[in-house]
């Protein structure tokens, strides 16, 4: 697999539940990205890893979100006591560090619905 | 802050028409652009870049070219095809981590 991998690919919770989503980026990509992407619009920036360090959150961050990148490779992302304003595309990226940082590879997404 | 701005959709074409998608940005300093299309159901493609003022990025017959004194980076192809159908987004770089996207153009594209 050569592609950044995101699982789920759906999730259905109700208004309250905590709900994780995994991102496996491409195998040699130091850095990895989290986005919010809301129906009719453009993504939004969360936070980014530069290996296991997490290095800029967005004010989007909420208390309620949570990531992490224990070894450097894959990530997580949580949310708790999940709201209804919360449904979204999750999006995740990666892309190597160097001169060629800035080319953000991304994977095909967890679409939440929040009931 | 840095942001982009692009045309509003939808843009419905017919197959083999020229496509403009216009695509301005605000930012400091040299940011690098992108174009990301994305098709229904789908994460984000990288469709081409530019890095530096001047440059033409090019791909699967689309392209953008850099042009700082009008701070624009507009998507263009000769002849669309139905294939062709998405959501194009504008995007720029500009130190730091993230990427700021542009709210996205629906292109249609009809037979």
């Amino acid at each position: 697999d050569t592609g950044v991998s995101q699982n789920p690919r759906h999730k259905i919770t109700k208004r309250g539940q905590n709900v994780t989503f995994r991102c496996d980026p491409i195998s040699e990509h130091n850095r990895l990205y989290w986005y919010r992407q809301t129906l009719g619009q453009g993504p939004e920036f969360l936070t980014y890893f530069q290996n296991e360090a997490q290095l800029e959150k967005s004010r989007l961050l909420s208390d309620r979100f949570s990531a992490e990148r224990p070894k450097g490779s894959f990530s997580t992302l949580e949310i708790q006591r999940t709201e209804q304003g919360d449904s979204a595309m999750y999006l995740c990226a990666s892309s190597p560090t160097g001169t060629k940082q800035e080319t953000q590879y991304f994977g095909p997404g967890t679409r939440l619905l929040v009931l | 802050g840095d942001s982009v701005t692009q045309m509003e959709g939808p843009v419905t074409l017919s197959e083999e028409a020229f496509l403009t998608i216009n695509c301005t940005y605000t930012a400091t300093g040299y940011p690098s652009l992108f174009w990301y299309v994305q098709y229904p159901g789908e994460g984000l493609q990288l469709l081409l870049k530019a890095t530096k003022a001047d440059d033409k990025g090019s791909n699967k017959g689309f392209e953008a070219t850099y042009r700082k004194e009008t701070t624009s980076f507009h998507l263009e192809k000769g002849s669309v095809q139905v294939s062709d159908s998405a959501v194009y987004f504008c995007a720029l770089y500009n130190q730091g981590g993230k990427l700021i996207f542009g709210q996205g153009t629906e292109l249609s594209v009809k037979p």
